[in-house]
């Protein structure tokens, strides 16, 4: 079930910037910390950012996390071509006592 | 570093149990949590529920009736039945290591993943 709205689809031009929003609820992103998947065509996802803004070893600074209220917001600088993929958020959502992603977001480098 | 291998029967029958196995190689199974996700073809992720290697699960309310997880710290696998399928379970099914405690959670590494397609 997806309870976290992400937008379908971001677009930008190499070098440029991109934000991707999760909107969500007090039982979920309001109370609970944040992470980010991103997933290559054909590929299992791969996390990005974890603890709201926390990046795992190995990923470039140019992907941030941040979270307001009952949104959160994955950010891409110094877009590259290798960048275009699917992007979700996830988050423990505490009424539904379930693991919850987001719908995904499809960045396109033009 | 810690890979994961998802395992199990390509094509399942309508009606029966959908059994996958993953296996942890180069690192212990042990003191950490572990998730299946499923992934339809160009659709989302579902979250199928996690199992502790002392013992505690979580399992997705939707599917609570229909899962099973278990766990074999000698072989460093765990394992996931999923009964009754029909063809909405046709899906990528992911294993993954949860990094999770209070208010977080994270999946920091996923196996390839293994389609499984339910057909009568």
């Amino acid at each position: 079930q997806s309870v976290l709205t992400q937008p379908p689809s971001v677009s930008a031009a190499p070098g440029q910037k991109v934000t991707i929003s999760c909107s969500g609820s007090s039982s979920n992103i309001g109370n609970n910390y944040v992470s980010w998947y991103q997933q290559l065509p054909g590929t299992a996802p791969k996390l990005l950012i974890y603890d709201n803004n926390k990046r795992p070893s190995g990923i470039p600074d140019r992907f941030s996390g941040s979270r307001s209220g009952t949104s959160a917001t994955l950010g891409i600088t110094g877009l590259q071509t290798g960048d275009e993929a699917d992007y979700y958020c996830g988050t423990w959502d505490s009424s539904l006592s379930v693991e919850v992603f987001g719908t995904g977001t499809k960045v396109t480098v033009l | 570093q810690v890979q994961l291998q998802e395992s199990g029967p390509g094509l399942v029958k309508t009606s029966e149990t959908l059994s996958l196995t993953c296996t942890v190689s180069g690192g212990s199974i042990s003191s950490y949590y572990w998730s299946w996700i499923r992934q339809p073809a160009g659709k989302g992720l579902e979250w199928l529920g996690r199992i502790y290697t002392s013992g505690g699960i979580n399992y997705n309310p939707s599917l609570k009736s229909r899962v099973t997880m278990s766990v074999d710290t000698s072989k460093n696998q765990f394992s996931l039945r999923l009964s009754s399928v029909t063809a909405a379970d046709t899906a990528v099914y992911y294993c993954a290591r949860e990094d999770y405690g209070p208010l977080r959670s994270a999946f920091d590494i996923w196996g390839q993943g293994t389609m499984v397609t339910v057909s009568s």
